[in-house]
């Protein structure tokens, strides 16, 4: 299976801020590749697909770039909102892996 | 619309049984896998398996053989079994559309399932 490594797990940061969330995959997935949302007991809910696709509706603030093994979720100019946890997903090939996910928080 | 459904507690040994319910859209939409993924209390997301309407079926490695997922194309719903079930199976199932190409895109609202005696 195709392993995803996401990091940092944890990430402080204030209102207005840009953050960068990167993973990394054991072998080149091209670029399909998906970046996640997750509030405490809520489903994730899907922000980019194909690496660097938002998502309708989706807020411009986030942008997500890479291909082949290396990838980047930005989120410019923080909003309280945005405080969550993000998780990437290879859809290269089954079975679908999760990156480990990182805990952004104020 | 995707909902999740089933016992929320099972004792160890047992077999654990969910079913979604997709309204909205059509299991037999040839564009869409349709899975599970799962999250234990405190942890990560696991995707589990997916099916497709003609019985094209992916699963975990890990759970392969415990766990089945199978369709219902007369009531619209898809199911997930898992066998013998033991405290590492508790966590909150969520079901998903899977789009035959690209990551699931929309998922229910998830159940949480609890293996204890």
């Amino acid at each position: 299976a195709i392993q995803m490594t996401q990091s940092p797990s944890s990430l402080s940061a204030s209102v207005g801020d840009r953050v960068t969330i990167t993973c990394r995959a054991s072998q080149a997935i091209r670029n399909d590749l998906g970046w996640y949302q997750q509030r405490p007991g809520k489903a994730p809910k899907l922000l980019i697909h194909a690496a660097s696709n938002l998502e309708s509706e989706v807020p411009s603030r986030f942008s997500g770039s890479g291909s082949g093994t290396d990838f980047t979720l930005n989120i410019n100019g923080l909003q309280p909102e945005d405080f969550a946890t993000y998780y990437c997903l290879q859809d290269h090939g089954y079975p679908f892996t999760f990156g480990q996910g990182t805990k952004l928080e104020i | 619309q995707l909902q999740e459904s089933g016992p929320r507690l099972v004792k160890p040994s047992e077999t654990l049984s969910l079913k979604c319910n997709v309204s909205g859209d059509s299991i037999i939409n040839t564009f869409h896998y349709w899975g599970w993924i799962r999250q234990p209390p405190g942890k990560g997301l696991e995707w589990i398996g997916c099916i497709h309407h003609t019985g094209d079926t992916f699963y975990n490695p890990f759970l392969q053989s415990r766990v089945t997922i199978s369709m219902d194309t007369s009531d619209n719903h898809f199911s997930l079994t898992v066998n013998s079930a033991t405290a590492a199976d508790t966590a909150l199932y969520f079901c998903a559309r899977h789009p035959k190409t690209g990551p699931p895109d929309f998922w229910g609202q998830g159940t949480l399932v609890t293996v204890s005696s």
